[in-house]
């Protein structure tokens, strides 16, 4: 079955600091590749997604490239700020796009510090 | 804007007793939703898929009868935990579709709810 691996944190860094979470992945076909936040105390949000080998996602400084040959998709901020701290999970849809259920990493927690 | 709202945000109950949650998409119609149960520390497993008006798809391993899923409107599902026991602690989040325009399906997800078994 499909599964995604993800580095287990909690991962500290200073603010400015750049930021790279490792994610991997297993599945059969060509699955959509998303990232989600959860902000403490708030539901999880969608940062960014991926529906193709080689397609880049970024939202707000956020960026990861769906890499189809080492079945990648890494997490990376070129300054991170304090206020990116929260919960960071990795997922895969085989469904393109969410038309099904997300097969999720288990979490990776960042904590930025002044 | 994309809001699921999940009530109740937390519940305490005792062995044996029901609980139902309610998971709303409060701003647009999701034709599907979905249930997921975290625990500590770990990922988030689906439990089942809920699509309006027809029977919910269970994953593999998930009881049918012991998590009843009912989803009767475009705007809301419920997961009803029957005979609660404290292996059934958890914290059950849901998250519903919305079709984007030539973009795919993104999924939303509520709050989450806690539930805790005594």
């Amino acid at each position: 079955g499909d599964s995604v691996t993800q580095m287990e944190g909690p991962v500290t860094l200073s603010e400015e600091a750049f930021l790279t979470i490792n994610c991997t992945y297993t599945a059969t076909g060509y699955p959509s590749l998303f990232w989600y936040v959860q902000y403490p105390g708030e539901g999880l949000q969608l940062l960014l997604k991926a529906t193709k080998a080689d397609d880049k996602g970024s939202n707000k400084g956020f960026e990861a490239t769906y890499r189809k040959e080492t079945t990648s998709f890494h997490l990376e901020k070129g300054s991170v700020q304090v206020s990116d701290s929260a919960v960071y999970f990795c997922a895969l849809s085989d469904q393109g796009g969410g038309a099904d259920g997300l097969t999720f990493g288990k979490g990776t927690h960042l904590i930025i510090q002044p | 804007g994309a809001v699921v709202s999940q009530h109740p945000s937390w519940v305490i109950c005792k062995s044996g007793t029901s609980v139902k949650i309610e998971c709303r998409s409060l701003d647009f119609q999701a034709t599907t939703m979905f249930w997921y149960r975290q625990f500590p520390k770990q990922s988030l497993m689906l439990m089942a898929t809920s699509n309006e008006g027809s029977k919910a798809t269970y994953e593999q391993g998930v009881e049918k009868d012991k998590f009843l899923i009912n989803h009767a409107s475009l705007t809301l599902s419920t997961l009803t935990v029957t005979s609660a026991h404290p292996e059934d602690s958890s914290f059950y989040i849901c998250s519903a579709n919305k079709r984007g325009l030539g973009l795919g399906d993104t999924q939303y997800f509520g709050p989450g709810t806690r539930l805790t078994v005594l």
